[in-house]
Formats: structure tokens, C-alpha cells, sequence
């Protein structure tokens, strides 16, 4: 059974680019995450969602990230455009729909340089 | 405002010591999950516990929820347990439903021969 995974496993892009980060979770899985990290502030949600439809789009990061899941199998995150400060570690995750065993699965995650 | 504190920042134990790790959260949680994860590495779920004692190899996870807190026992550590410790809450929400994780920064673990 194949876990979360993740393309490209690094990306270099210059500022006012736009990137597409790409996931596929696990097979059966419904909810589906996308998570920034950086060492000063950590995990932070960037997108979440259930069966496809996107419950929850991060707040802050509304303004040029926009997450979509095109299949149950298939889910991207764009970022347009670029900045320095987005230079962080991605990260998908997928998990079971709620109930009592909801652990979340991390895929290896995208490393985001950008110049 | 951090919702999940983790501490100690940092640790640093000689190889067969135990560690004790903690997390508390500011708001109420009902799911607790333990995460590992090496430098560059993937996160690894290490024990989901929402109330209780649960325990796997070397690892004992014991949440109180009234008390809004969790730790993680390391028991005879080991080199290859060197890496950050990260907790995580679930952030209940009325209205709706789903497992949206709050994590906090971590615990950075370092294992000496």
C-alpha cells in the first residue's frame, strides 16, 4: 500500500513565479491536508480537505495559495506569485474520514527555495 | 499565541537514558498525536492517543484531556531516536467535523554514544 506522495521533492523558483506542488494521497483516504513548515513557526494548515471539497483554505494564506483536488487521488497547491518569505518545506497528508482512528499520513514533503 | 506547547525545546541524554517528553494545549482537544520526525525526513506517526496510556515498543504516551496536557516516555534511548519529537492536537470544532491537526514546534531529541 503505497503512502502520501509528493513531486518535486525540491524546487527552486525565482520571486513572482508560480509553482505547482503536487500530491496523491493515500489510496481510500478522504481528508486531505496541506501544511507549511519552517522552523520558526512549525507545522501550519495551509488547506484541508473532505471527499474533495476544500473545508477549510488557512486564512492567512488565502491571499496566494490556492489548494484544489481535482480526484480523490490527485491534489495540487499553487502558489502565485513567489515570494522569498514561501521558502518552507510542504507537506501533504491524508487520513480516514474522522471516528476514532484519524492519525494523519505525511508524504515526504516539497523543499520550496525561492531566490 | 501558540495553542500547543512543547517542552523542553531541546534534550540531549547519553545512549540507554530515559526521556520524558510534554505538550500542553490552550484550548480543549479530544485526539493526541505523536509524530517523529528526522532532519529532512518524513513525519512518522508514533502513537495517536486521545486519553489514557497507550504504548509501543520503547514508547508510552500517557493524555489527560481534562488537564489539557500529553507526554511521550522514551524508555533506554537510542542514537537512532536522535531527531525532533513533534506533538499535535486536534482542533474541535462545533458545526463541523474533520481531524485538523495544531502542531507545536517540537521537541529537538540528540542521543549520545
Amino acid at each position: 500500500d503505497a503512502g502520501v506522495t509528493q513531486t518535486p521533492r525540491h524546487e527552486v523558483a525565482e520571486k513572482g513565479q508560480t509553482i505547482i506542488l503536487k500530491c496523491e494521497p493515500v489510496s481510500g483516504h478522504n481528508d486531505l491536508f496541506w501544511y507549511r513548515q519552517t522552523k520558526i513557526q512549525g507545522l501550519e494548515l495551509l488547506s484541508y480537505f473532505r471527499s474533495k471539497s476544500l473545508m477549510e483554505d488557512g486564512g492567512a494564506f488565502k491571499d496566494r495559495f490556492k489548494a484544489e483536488m481535482l480526484n480523490s487521488s490527485f491534489s495540487t497547491l499553487k502558489i502565485q506569485p513567489t515570494e522569498p518569505k514561501d521558502s518552507a518545506v510542504y507537506l501533504c497528508a491524508s487520513s480516514r474520514t474522522g471516528g476514532a482512528r484519524a492519525e494523519q499520513f505525511f508524504g515526504p514533503g516539497t523543499r520550496l527555495t525561492v531566490l | 499565541e501558540q495553542q500547543v506547547q512543547q517542552s523542553p525545546a531541546s534534550l540531549v541524554l547519553q545512549e540507554a537514558e530515559n526521556a520524558e517528553l510534554q505538550c500542553s494545549f490552550s484550548i480543549f482537544t479530544n485526539q493526541v498525536q505523536w509524530f517523529y520526525q528526522r532532519p529532512g525526513g518524513r513525519l512518522v506517526s508514533l502513537l495517536y492517543n486521545p486519553s489514557g496510556t497507550k504504548q509501543s515498543g520503547r514508547l508510552t504516551s500517557t493524555t489527560v484531556i481534562k488537564e489539557r496536557r500529553s507526554s511521550l516516555h522514551i524508555s533506554s534511548s537510542q542514537i537512532t531516536d536522535s531527531g525532533t519529537y513533534l506533538c499535535a492536537m486536534e482542533r474541535t470544532h462545533y458545526g463541523s467535523s474533520g481531524n485538523k491537526l495544531i502542531f507545536g514546534i517540537g521537541t529537538l531529541l540528540s542521543v549520545k554514544p
